[in-house]
């Protein structure tokens, strides 16, 4: 059970070109996911909660406007990198909170997706 | 400010060896913290929690140690296998205005020699 799943698992685009990551929890309904990114030999940052039906909370130096973030079902969390650059080529990886258990903290993570800007 | 700190990168143990990683976090305040495995290419596995109001945790060949007074974190893994091998990230549950967050650490490599 509680099993997170990213699509797609890696993305190659160009500059200027926008992306979308899908998150979905596959066996259970989460009320809360979170995004995160990860650069080559370094640890997760947390970019932004986003709380299904309401507005996604950024951490404070994530651009809201470049990093669209929609959770629109309680399965289903999208990010979207607007306008792409070469600086943003990283790991991106999302979690999920299962809704029955969100008093324990737990958080389910995906396999990541990969993107590359060229 | 918030942090969670490793203080080993890297770790190179012989097969069959325990190994512990370490971890210290600096708010006082959190009160749940995670272990988590990462491979290659791959998301973060879970592998033990821990609540503040416990010192210890014990799974399947794993120990999870709080030290709330230096606030310190241990990660014991007892007869490591070369499945083993792996970046491991402590983390700390923080409360924030909007609900909680993890904050992990830096991470530390484990290297298992066969």
């Amino acid at each position: 059970g509680a099993v997170v799943s990213q699509h797609p698992s890696r993305v190659i685009c160009k500059s200027g070109t926008s992306v979308k990551i899908e998150c979905r929890s596959l066996d259970f309904q989460a009320t809360t996911m979170f995004w995160y990114r990860q650069f080559p030999k370094q640890s997760l940052m947390l970019m932004a909660t986003s709380n299904e039906g309401s507005k996604a909370t950024y951490e404070q130096g994530v651009e809201k406007d470049k990093f669209l973030i929609n959770h629109a079902s309680l399965t289903l969390s999208t990010l979207t990198v607007t306008s792409a650059h070469p600086e943003d080529s990283s790991f991106y990886i999302c979690s999920a909170r299962e809704w029955r258990l969100a008093s324990t903290d737990t958080q389910y993570f995906g396999p990541g997706t990969r993107l590359t800007v060229l | 400010g918030e942090s969670v700190g490793l203080h080993l990168p890297t770790l190179s143990v012989q097969e069959g060896d325990n190994s512990i990683i370490n971890c210290a976090y600096s708010n006082s305040a959190s009160d749940y913290f995670i272990w988590y495995k990462q491979e290659s290419g791959k998301g973060p596995q879970f592998i033990i929690d821990i609540r503040s109001n416990m010192d210890k945790r014990q799974g399947q060949r794993v120990t999870v140690l709080l030290n709330k007074t230096v606030k310190h974190l241990s990660l014991q893994i007892a007869a490591t296998q070369p499945g083993d091998s792996a970046v491991y990230f402590c983390a700390e549950n923080t409360l924030q205005e909007y609900g909680n967050k993890l904050v992990f650490g830096a991470g530390t490599i484990l290297r298992v020699k066969s």
